[in-house]
């Protein structure tokens, strides 16, 4: 079975340093692997995904994770932080059958001034 | 295009009460998702449709939750009786490719 791990529930950076925010997988074959972000009170929205392409994927606002098959780690990255990125960010993995998506617990990351 | 639509977005209940949730995928989507948001179970995938047929129901709690696609650009989310465990943030979320999900506003429910 496909599942994710974060690896801390909480981040905090401080506005304009480098945050990262970790996560685990396992899956049985070649995974597709998404982040999205949460925003209080709102859906999800897709930071990026990887299908088997690039290892390093780009993402919108300047996000970016990194796909390493011998660490099974899918890490996000970013340089630098804004306030506007405070929010919920879950590491998803495609489930049995592609359609079904596993999310990890999340990462609240909060930015402070 | 508007993205998905969810209706209504906040629904405050009392136990026993049937509830309705609506939601208008992404023109062009084949696949529809329903989603459950709690802080103990986080995100939890109830069902899914691939056009306009339920292909996987193994998430839907018990038989109080049903849901149906009447047709593309139409779904329902229906709790009956409610009960007080129901509350939560429901999401509904469409897939043109199976893969990449979009998700809608959400409808938070409140059953007391």
């Amino acid at each position: 079975a496909q599942s994710v791990t974060q690896l801390d529930s909480h981040v905090s950076v401080s506005e304009g340093t480098p945050v990262l925010l970790r996560c685990n997988y396992s899956s049985s074959y070649s995974p597709s692997l998404f982040w999205y972000v949460q925003h209080p009170n709102k859906g999800l929205q897709l930071l990026l995904k990887y299908t088997s392409a690039a290892t390093l994927v780009k993402g919108i606002n300047g996000f970016e994770a990194e796909f390493k098959k011998s660490e099974t780690s899918f890490h996000l990255t970013k340089p630098s932080a804004h306030m506007s990125d405070a929010a919920e960010y879950f590491c998803v993995v495609s489930g049995t059958g592609f359609q079904k998506l596993v999310f990890g617990t999340g990462t609240r990351l909060l930015v402070s001034p | 295009d508007a993205g998905v639509i969810q209706s209504p977005r906040h629904e405050v209940t009392e136990m026993g009460q049937e509830v309705t949730l609506r939601c208008k995928p992404i023109s062009g989507h084949d696949y529809l998702f329903w989603y459950r948001q709690t802080m103990m179970r986080g995100l939890e995938l109830l069902i899914y449709f691939n056009n306009n047929v339920p292909i996987d129901d193994s998430g839907m709690p018990e038989d109080r939750f049903s849901a149906k696609m009447p047709n593309a650009s139409f779904s329902t989310l229906k709790i009956q009786p409610s009960e007080p465990r129901d509350s939560a943030v429901y999401f509904c979320a469409s897939s043109a490719d199976s893969r990449e999900q979009y998700f809608g506003p959400g409808t938070r429910l409140t059953v007391t």
